[in-house]
């Protein structure tokens, strides 16, 4: 079946970048995403990109896709204290819209 | 309007009691889903409907009941659940034919 893993922790200082990694095995994907998740909360999409692209960015982040390694990631540039909660990856599956989610990273920006 | 909208936020229950989660957006979306969430955990897909109708069931014990009144509303009616069904329930909506899923801010079960 799918499967979709992340590394457990990131520690970050405010102002630096970081980087966040995932990587997947169904290759069939159509989409894959980062969402963001706060302490009690849902999860907020942060950004997607399509399995035909090798990169996006929007404002201060920035996805990377290399999908001959099966390797998705996310760069948060200029990291700010809000920036701290898990982040989950997910990719969608042939479907599009039934998604398999990571176990999450969780990131701790530190002042 | 881009919001999924859940209630309550919080439910605590009895084993023997019977409950309901409901789940609205406006954003004319086809597709709804409900996720269980337990702590640390990544969220694990429970249902799908797609046009009002269930499309995916995940193998999801008979205790949860998913219904979709309309294109708008989703609810899951929670009968004799079981203390492990505590958890994080999120709902979540899109396009059938683009998968940006919007998620609720769930609803925190407790289960006594």
């Amino acid at each position: 079946g799918e499967d979709v893993e992340q590394s457990l922790f990131l520690s970050v200082r405010e102002g630096d970048s970081s980087v966040i990694n995932c990587t997947y095995t169904d290759s069939s994907s159509t989409y894959l995403y980062w969402y963001k998740q706060e302490p009690g909360a849902g999860l907020q999409l942060l950004t997607y990109i399509f399995s035909n692209m090798d990169m996006k960015q929007d404002q201060r982040l920035t996805v990377l896709l290399n999908k001959k390694d099966k390797h998705l990631s996310l760069r948060i540039a200029d990291t700010q204290t809000g920036d701290s909660a898990i982040y989950f990856c997910a990719e969608s599956g042939a479907a599009g819209n039934k998604l398999t989610f990571g176990g999450g990273t969780r990131v701790l920006v530190k002042p | 309007d881009t919001e999924v909208t859940q209630t309550p936020k919080h439910l605590v229950m009895g084993m023997t009691n019977k409950k309901s989660l409901k789940c609205e957006q406006h954003m004319g979306h086809r597709a709804m889903y409900w996720y269980k969430q337990k702590a640390k955990k990544p969220p694990e897909l429970m249902f799908v409907y797609s046009y009002e109708k269930l499309s995916i069931n995940e193998s999801v014990p008979s205790r949860f009941s998913p219904e979709c009144p309309n294109s708008s509303l989703l609810n899951l009616h929670l009968h004799a659940l079981q203390p492990e069904d505590s958890a994080l329930y999120l709902c979540a909506s899109s396009q059938i034919t683009v998968g940006e899923l919007f998620f609720g801010s769930g609803t925190q079960l407790s289960v006594l």
